[in-house]
């Protein structure tokens, strides 16, 4: 069965610091990937997606980047947080070529910007 | 462009009592549909998804959605709500490039006792 792993599970940082999240999907090779950011209360908002290593496509900006470094990971990053980055950020995967269009979600990271 | 509206914010139902959430989706071609489910302070979890065929589908927990192409809809239903049902759930839809879902705004379900 495939998981997917996120850390941290939480996160308070200042406004103007560095920010790194991580996502992990095991037991499932090649699956395409997905960064959503969630306002307390709000719908989400996809930010990235990628379908293969090295392969990364912005959809929406936010002053934040995503890489994927190996083909279960995927990395979420800022060098400068804003107050608007507060927020709940859910990684997600769904099966990739050939494979059928749900997502899986993994159980999100907290941030909170002060 | 896809998109879904679901026209319900909140919604609160008692416990015992039968539940539709509502969920309206606009695309050109007969679309893929999902709905899932948070808790709170957790990621989303699939009820349940509609790709073809019976109109019905079946979900986890004894949710089902009903698929209509005349009405644009895919409303979830449950028989019989239990208080653990609360939470929020979002109908989702492709986009056309299938590189991404599209959420609607969630249905916050209250359920009372």
């Amino acid at each position: 069965a495939q998981t997917i792993h996120q850390w941290p599970v939480a996160e308070i940082k200042a406004v103007g610091s560095p920010l790194s999240l991580g996502c992990t999907i095991k037991g499932k090779s090649s699956p395409n990937l997905y960064w959503y950011w969630q306002a307390t209360g709000g719908t989400l908002q996809q930010l990235f997606y990628s379908i293969t290593v090295g392969q990364v496509e912005s959809v929406v900006q936010l002053n934040l980047s995503a890489s994927r470094p190996k083909d279960d990971q995927f990395i979420l990053s800022t060098e400068k947080l804003l107050l608007s980055h507060s927020g709940f950020y859910l990684c997600a995967w769904s099966p990739g070529l050939g494979g059928t269009y749900e997502q899986y979600f993994g159980p999100g990271t907290r941030l909170t910007v002060l | 462009a896809q998109s879904v509206t679901q026209p319900d914010a909140r919604v609160t139902v008692s416990e015992g009592a039968s539940l539709q959430l509502r969920c309206k989706y606009s695309s050109s071609v007969t679309p893929y549909l999902f709905w899932y489910v948070q808790y709170p302070r957790q990621g989303l979890q699939l009820l349940l998804k509609y790709y073809s065929g019976d109109p019905v589908v079946q979900g986890v927990n004894g949710f089902e959605a009903e698929f209509s192409k005349s009405n644009s809809s895919f409303h979830l239903r449950k028989a019989s709500v239990h208080w653990s049902d609360s939470a929020v759930y979002f109908c989702a839809v492709p986009s056309s490039s299938f590189s991404k879902l599209v959420f609607g705004q969630g249905t916050s379900l209250s359920v009372v006792p």
